[in-house]
């Protein structure tokens, strides 16, 4: 399968703990997106990376939120101190950097905050 | 402000009947528009790309037009296998983010 993977798929966890999501990105593909998505709702930008180089990130990555792709290839996303209205679908996407390529999705971690 | 506004949100459909979805845009510096399909419980999938007013694509049962304000996806024949939320997102000037509109479920019975 040479599409983008997100593990896990899903994540139950309590309140107040940390939790970290591992995209691996189209293998060829150097840029990297993570986008957040809630119900009926259409996906939010979080981040972007070009190689290992994070280039845009949205108002909607606070401080408990942060990022890598150390060597450019896969990606992290944790988030620190979970809260309630963390719960919601992360997605992950690649594309080559040419201009204006399309991004392609994996199939998402959903992340429920008990 | 919403910059992208999909209509209708949802969409019966009877197989065979053929109907269109609308996606309209109020962006500046408008560098593609993109549609997707998206699966419950899956991420989107890719359909098309769309970079200048006139533009149309087209992939089996499905054709997408772009004008300076609005694109829309026709389905022609619909199969309930088109069942499917598709969303609609477009790529402005100065950012490499996709922004999506809400989408419209299409419910496709037979």
């Amino acid at each position: 399968d040479t599409g983008v993977s997100q593990n896990p798929r899903h994540k139950i966890t309590k309140r107040g703990q940390n939790v970290t999501f591992r995209c691996d990105p189209i293998s060829e593909h150097n840029r990297l997106y993570w986008y957040r998505q809630t119900l009926g709702q259409g996906p939010e930008f979080l981040t972007y990376f070009q190689n290992e180089a994070q280039l845009e990130k949205s108002r909607l990555l606070s401080d408990r939120f942060s990022a890598e792709r150390p060597k450019g290839s896969f990606s992290t996303l944790e988030i620190q101190r979970t809260e309630q209205g963390d719960s919601a679908m992360y997605l992950c996407a690649s594309s080559l950097s040419s201009s204006n390529q399309p991004q392609h999705f994996g199939d998402g971690t959903r992340l429920s905050i008990l | 402000e919403d910059q992208v506004t999909q209509s209708p949100e949802a969409l019966r459909l009877q197989e065979g009947e053929s109907s269109s979805l609308n996606c309209s845009y109020t962006v500046s510096g408008l560098r593609g528009l993109f549609w997707y399909r998206q699966d419950p419980g899956k991420g989107p999938e890719f359909l098309f790309t769309l970079y200048s007013a006139g533009e149309e694509k087209e992939k089996e049962r499905l054709k997408a037009t772009l004008t300076k304000k609005e694109s829309f996806l026709h389905i022609t024949a619909p199969k309930p296998e088109d069942s499917a939320t598709y969303l609609c997102a477009v790529l402005q000037d100065g950012s490499e983010k996709l922004v999506f509109g809400k989408g419209t479920k299409l419910t496709v019975n037979p």
